[in-house]
């Protein structure tokens, strides 16, 4: 079926290091891609997205790389601080503009 | 600022009540908003599509007779959950898409609402 997963549920960096984060997919069919940042308690927040004609996106800060080739897609966030801490999430529109959410890495920054 | 909000922000209700959370996108009007649940150290998953002037669509494994969607406006829609049981405690977060610049779409989400059933 439809997935999008994630290789590494938490992820821990000390500050003002560069994070990795990855997301793998099944739907070859999407075309558009979005990264979420979730705190605590609270809906995901918006950070970057890209769409398929595209392989890579910079932000302030964040860059999303797409490889549809292999079904891989990762952001990358530059001099991480410790207001990065959260859970970040990929997700896919699947065409009828709902999104299918991976199951999340949570990034820890160490001071 | 917060494009999109929700109310309640938490809600503690007894078994077998109904609970009623609102969804509203803020300046901008939305024909149709996304509910999503959230189970703790989970992801998001999508309940149902809320159509202003039509009925809502539920994705498989979602009773509709138990969360009842009402998209009464342009910028308004609603998720009753009917008869809460504990195993309907959840995070419930809903999505509108907005219109960017060139004709981009961003789904903006709410906070959401903790519901905690007794």
């Amino acid at each position: 079926g439809e997935s999008v997963g994630l290789h590494l549920p938490t992820l821990s960096v000390q500050e003002g290091d560069n994070s990795i984060i990855n997301c793998a997919y099944s739907n070859s069919a999407s075309d558009y891609f979005i990264w979420y940042k979730q705190e605590s308690g609270k809906g995901p927040q918006f950070i970057i997205d890209i769409r398929s004609n595209m392989d890579k996106r910079q932000g302030q800060r964040v860059t999303v790389l797409l490889n549809k080739t292999v079904k891989h897609l990762s952001l990358q966030i530059a001099a991480t601080q410790p207001g990065d801490s959260a859970v970040y999430f990929c997700a896919y529109d699947t065409g009828r503009r709902a999104l299918t959410f991976g199951s999340g890495t949570r990034l820890q920054v160490q001071p | 600022g917060a494009v999109v909000s929700q109310h309640p922000s938490r809600v503690i209700c007894k078994s077998g009540t109904s609970v009623k959370i609102e969804c509203r996108s803020l300046d901008f009007q939305a024909t149709t908003m996304f509910w999503y649940r959230q189970f703790p150290k989970q992801s998001l998953m999508l309940m149902a599509t809320s159509n202003e002037g039509s009925k809502a669509t539920y994705e498989q494994g979602v009773e509709k007779d138990k969360f009842l969607i009402n998209h009464a406006s342009l910028t308004l829609s609603t998720l009753t959950v009917t008869s809460a049981h504990p195993e309907d405690s959840s995070f419930y977060i809903c999505s509108a898409p907005r219109q960017g610049t060139g004709g981009s779409e961003t789904q903006y989400f709410g906070p959401g609402t903790r519901l905690l059933v007794l």
